[in-house]
């Protein structure tokens, strides 16, 4: 069975730009999560998702940052513009409510901002 | 929570021998808690999980105990091998929605 997938695996980019992160959860999974890493620290939930409904987006930063995922399985996360400290890990991840709701995550996406 | 940054606590292991890797949680409201394995590069790879039901729970060489009376967990790794060097986090939560993450402890395995 396919974990989570994730592209791009790494990104540079300069401030200012835009950038998207892509997630394709496990196949059945309802719930997915974007979480965001700096080094040497643990994951940090950004938004979960319970379907296609953004059910707890508290500590995502809205000013700048936007996710969807449309029809239910696979989620974009959109930075616009980016600064120099969003430079860190975003990680995906998803469970199954039914099941137990362990969540697995991606490789993630190592963010860098020039 | 606490973060340590860059300096995170490290556990260093003989090959062949028994890791303990402590973690102190936050909300005694907590009734899930999960250890992930972290290698460099990669996501949190999932090792073992516990209800607050439970005191104890024993998986493939690892075992995870659950203290709540003092917010305490712990993950055992019997016969510690080259393979199992990497960051651990233990993390908290409601019925396994937002998980709190601990600030990891690396795990470095001697040959």
């Amino acid at each position: 069975e396919a974990g989570v997938v994730q592209s791009p695996r790494y990104k540079i980019i300069e401030k200012k730009q835009p950038v998207a992160f892509w997630c394709n959860p496990i196949s059945g999974h309802n719930t997915l999560y974007w979480y965001l890493q700096n080094l040497g620290q643990g994951p940090e939930l950004l938004i979960r998702y319970e379907n296609e409904e953004a059910v707890d987006d508290s500590q995502l930063p809205k000013d700048r940052f936007s996710a969807e995922r449309l029809k239910g399985v696979d989620s974009t996360l959109k930075i616009q513009p980016a600064e120099l400290g969003d430079s860190a890990v975003y990680l995906c991840a998803s469970s199954d409510y039914l099941a137990g709701n362990t969540q697995y995550f991606g490789p993630g996406t190592r963010l860098t901002v020039l | 929570g606490e973060s340590v940054g860059l300096h995170l606590p490290t556990l260093s292991v003989q090959e062949g021998d028994n890791s303990i890797i402590n973690c102190a949680y936050s909300n005694s409201a907590s009734d899930y808690f999960i250890w992930y394995k972290q290698e460099s590069g990669k996501g949190p790879q999932f090792i073992i999980d516990i209800r607050s039901n439970m005191d104890k729970r024993q998986g493939q060489r690892v075992t995870v105990l659950l203290n709540k009376t003092v917010k305490h967990l712990s993950l055992q790794i019997a016969a510690t091998q080259p393979g199992d060097s990497a960051v651990y986090f233990c993390a908290e939560s409601i019925y396994g929605n937002k998980l709190v993450f601990g600030a990891g402890t690396i795990l470095r395995v001697k040959s």
